[in-house]
């Protein structure tokens, strides 16, 4: 248990739906990370947030956004859902911005139909 | 060309072998991990490294910064090492991590 909980584990939306993943660090840790993983693509790095501010971005679509609050926990909002966005999210947390160690959570499986 | 290659993509090995994994890279680094994922999905972080070498158990990654080169090694395998072993990179001070495609370890009893 690498400490990091996401939720839900499963989602099943239609396409043009939207969605939220929630993402809790581990305790201490103010850095989240969100990451795709498609199977053509394999993992991507989206989206980096370190103590509520972003603080870097990579192939993340227009149609999703992400914020993190006050208590260091993270929503990942997909929206105009399509068939490519179908892929297991993962978010991982870090006690730093830099070269730390990072703790992957167990991933949410978003199918969508 | 992506920016990390791992070789191979697939490995089957049958119990007690020794195992190598490579991983080879374009960009600048700070830092390698090697991951691991097993079939239920989850992500475990094995090794990070900046240089050298690190061994934790029957597991031994190294790095060659000059080769822009990395092997993880696995000793005595056990089915239960079945898993994708994924290497990533991490770039100057950004934390975010750019990934290999991993590669597949079947070990048979």
């Amino acid at each position: 248990d690498s400490g990091v909980t996401q939720t839900p584990k499963h989602l099943i939306t239609a396409t043009g739906q939207r969605v939220t993943l929630r993402c809790s660090p581990r305790s201490g840790d103010l850095s989240v990370y969100w990451y795709q993983q498609s199977l053509d693509q394999g993992l991507q790095f989206l989206i980096q947030y370190y103590n509520g501010e972003e603080r870097a971005k990579g192939n993340i679509l227009e149609r999703f956004s992400a914020q993190q609050f006050p208590d260091l926990h993270s929503e990942l909002n997909l929206s105009s859902l399509e068939l490519g966005d179908s892929a297991l999210y993962f978010c991982a947390s870090s006690v730093g911005q830099g070269a730390y160690e990072q703790y992957f959570g167990p991933g949410t499986r978003l199918t969508v139909t | 060309k992506n920016e990390v290659e791992q070789s191979p993509q697939n490995l089957t090995a049958q119990e007690g072998e020794f195992i190598t994994i490579n991983c080879s890279y374009s960009v600048g680094i700070s830092a390698l991990h090697w991951l691991q994922q097993h079939p239920g999905g989850g992500i475990v972080s094995l090794f990070m490294l900046s240089s050298g070498k690190k061994k934790h158990g029957r597991l031994i990654a190294t790095i060659n910064i000059q080769e822009k080169h990395s092997s993880l090694h696995i000793t005595a395998s056990h089915p239960r090492d079945s898993a994708v072993y994924i290497c990533a990179v991490r770039r100057g001070s950004q934390g975010n991590l750019i990934f290999g495609k991993g590669t597949k370890l079947s070990v048979k009893p």
